[in-house]
Order: C-alpha cells, then sequence, then structure tokens
C-alpha cells in the first residue's frame, strides 16, 4: 500500500514566487492535515480537512491555502513564498471513529525559500 | 505554559540501558495520548498509544498519569535502532478533538 504520498519532495523557491503541495492518500481517511516542522518547533499544524469540501485552520494558517476537492487529495498552496515558510511539511490523513485516533503521515516535503 | 512539553535531551544511553521519557500536557480535558517516533529526516510513526491503566509493547512501557497531568515512556534493553525523537501527543478534546498536539520531541541516542 502507497498510504500517503507527498510530491513533491524537494522544492526550491524565490521570494515571491507560488506553489502547490500535493498530499495523496489511498486509504479512504475521513481526516487530512497539513504540519509544518522547523527545528526547535516541533509539528505545528496549518489547515486540516474533516471530509471532501471541507477545510478549516490550524495553529499557523497564515500565507497558506489549502483545498480538499476529492476525499483522497489534499492540497496546500502558498501564493506568495516567504523565506520564513522554509520548512519541511508533513501530510498526515486519519479514519474517522478510530479507537486510537492514528495519524499516517507521508514522507515530507522539504521546501526552501531564498 | 506550552500545551505538551518535553525534555529535549539528547539522552545519550549505552545500549542496554534503561531509558525514561516525560511528558506534561496543559489541557486537563484531554482524552487521547500517544508517543510517535521519528527517524532523522523521516515522517513520524506511531510508536504506542498510552492507556490510563499503563501499557507495555515488549520492550516499552507508557504510563499516564490525570492528576498530574503527566505521561512517560520507558525503553529497557535500548538497542542502537531505538536511536531516534520520541514526539509526545496529545488529542484535543471538544471543538479540538479532530486535531493532535505534538511536544518537540526528546532525542535518544544509543551507543555501543
Amino acid at each position: 500500500n502507497a498510504g500517503v504520498t507527498q510530491t513533491p519532495k524537494f522544492r526550491v523557491l524565490k521570494t515571491g514566487q507560488s506553489m502547490t503541495l500535493l498530499c495523496a492518500q489511498d486509504m479512504n481517511h475521513e481526516y487530512m492535515y497539513w504540519y509544518r516542522q522547523d527545528p526547535g518547533m516541533g509539528l505545528r499544524l496549518i489547515h486540516y480537512s474533516v471530509g471532501e469540501g471541507t477545510t478549516a485552520k490550524g495553529e499557523v494558517p497564515d500565507g497558506y491555502n489549502v483545498s480538499r476537492l476529492k476525499k483522497q487529495n489534499f492540497l496546500l498552496g502558498l501564493e506568495s513564498a516567504a523565506p520564513s515558510q522554509t520548512s519541511v511539511y508533513f501530510c498526515a490523513s486519519q479514519r474517522t471513529g478510530a479507537a486510537k485516533n492514528i495519524q499516517y503521515f507521508g514522507a515530507g516535503t522539504r521546501l526552501s525559500v531564498l | 505554559r506550552k500545551e505538551v512539553e518535553q525534555d529535549p535531551g539528547p539522552f545519550n544511553v549505552p545500549e542496554g540501558a534503561t531509558v525514561a521519557f516525560n511528558c506534561t500536557y496543559s489541557n486537563s480535558a484531554s482524552q487521547s495520548f500517544f508517543w510517535y517516533r521519528q527517524d532523522c529526516r523521516k515522517e513520524p510513526k506511531l510508536l504506542m498509544s498510552v492507556y490510563s491503566s499503563g501499557n507495555e509493547d515488549g520492550r516499552f512501557t507508557a504510563q499516564l498519569n490525570r492528576a498530574s497531568q503527566y505521561i512517560s515512556l520507558l525503553i529497557r534493553d535500548s538497542k542502537l535502532s531505538d536511536s531516534a525523537t520520541y514526539l509526545c501527543v496529545v488529542k484535543g478534546s471538544g471543538a479540538g478533538s479532530y486535531q493532535l498536539t505534538f511536544g518537540k520531541g526528546t532525542k535518544l541516542s544509543v551507543i555501543p
């Protein structure tokens, strides 16, 4: 099983450029999440979705937009990249009603904004 | 007070040692607790859930103290392969029940 797949794995942007990170899951999970991880900061939630067509803000949503047009995909967009958005981005998915509430993560996208 | 606090370490221990990690959380209404493991430059993966009665999985034992809002992870007979960062994770309640809050992690290095 592929699980959670993130593309691209690496990207370098110039300040002001835009890009979209794609997250795809093949586990039929309802919930999907985007996190960023910075040294000394731990994982911080950017946006999340509890179902197709829904999105909600997390802890650090500014500068990012998301869309969940299909259940299996969750897109994270940067409209005008800034150096402060240099980070490792992780997508995760989770099924509903699970006693363990386990989140499954993608391998991450390493983004540098110059 | 930060929502989930952990000692960042690093903990450098010899093979075969026993090591314990601690974590405190601020939201007394939190319902679910977990330990995730993250290898260097990899994604986090669930290590084990933490139950009120305490639970054990091989060399790993997790404990929860709701009164003190304290979670622990004990690793016995450490292996080189245990070297990783261990993340304490708490599931929110109410409006935050869709979300997990991650601690910053405790780094463990097991030395030959």
